[in-house]
């Protein structure tokens, strides 16, 4: 079946340090893979997506490149904010498994001023 | 636009009591989604309806039942519930099944004693 692998957290940094969160996946299909972002007390929102092989997606100085070779989409973001302290969860869809989303287990980030 | 809405925001149960957890989208969206969350598992989805009028069980259904009441309103019903089901619930919905954007209700946190 489908699976997603992140780091375990907590990742914690420094204001304007550079940021990587690891995701690995593993589907039957071609997925489109996702990054959500969850702050603090709220429901999940999509940050960025990317449906094909090379593509990168990205958002509010985020991104994130689809590796179809090594099976992963890595969180990456240069200079990172105190405003950015929240747990982010990698995603993959799959239409081989009927589209449903598979989450990651979530990393949470925290930005130290 | 409220988005999705849920109620309550939290709940606390005894042991084979039941209730009801609600959730309405405004955003005219045909599928909608109900997930649990627990630490370190991401969110696994307990069950879905791809558009009004029908409804499939996902990865985690056991001890629940759904109801598509309309195009906004889709419940989440505990017959008896448990302490395995203390979790945070969150609804989502999205345009279609798949791989279109989901969005997130704020979610209900339920202990169950």
């Amino acid at each position: 079946g489908n699976s997603v692998t992140q780091m375990e957290g907590p990742v914690t940094l420094s204001e304007e340090a550079f940021l990587t969160i690891n995701c690995t996946y593993t589907a039957t299909g071609y997925p489109s893979l996702f990054w959500y972002v969850q702050y603090p007390g709220e429901g999940l929102q999509l940050l960025l997506k990317a449906t094909k092989a090379d593509d990168k997606g990205s958002n509010k100085g985020f991104e994130a490149t689809y590796r179809k070779e090594t099976t992963s989409f890595h969180l990456e973001k240069g200079s990172v904010q105190v405003s950015d302290s929240a747990v982010y969860f990698c995603a993959l869809s799959d239409r081989d498994a009927g589209n449903m989303l598979t989450f990651g287990g979530g990393t949470r980030l925290m930005v130290k001023p | 636009n409220a988005g999705v809405t849920q109620t309550p925001k939290f709940q606390v149960l005894k042991t084979g009591q039941s209730m009801t957890l609600q959730c309405a989208q405004d955003m005219n969206h045909n599928s909608m989604y109900w997930y649990r969350q627990d630490p370190g598992m991401g969110l696994r989805l307990i069950y879905y309806s791809a558009s009004e009028g029908t409804t499939d069980k996902g990865e985690v259904p056991n001890g629940y039942n759904v109801s598509r009441l309309n195009k906004r309103e889709f419940s989440l019903r505990l017959e008896s519930a448990a302490p395995s089901q203390t979790s945070v619930y969150f609804c989502a919905s999205s345009a279609d099944r798949g791989w279109h954007e989901q969005f997130f209700g704020p979610g209900t946190r339920l202990t169950v004693l």
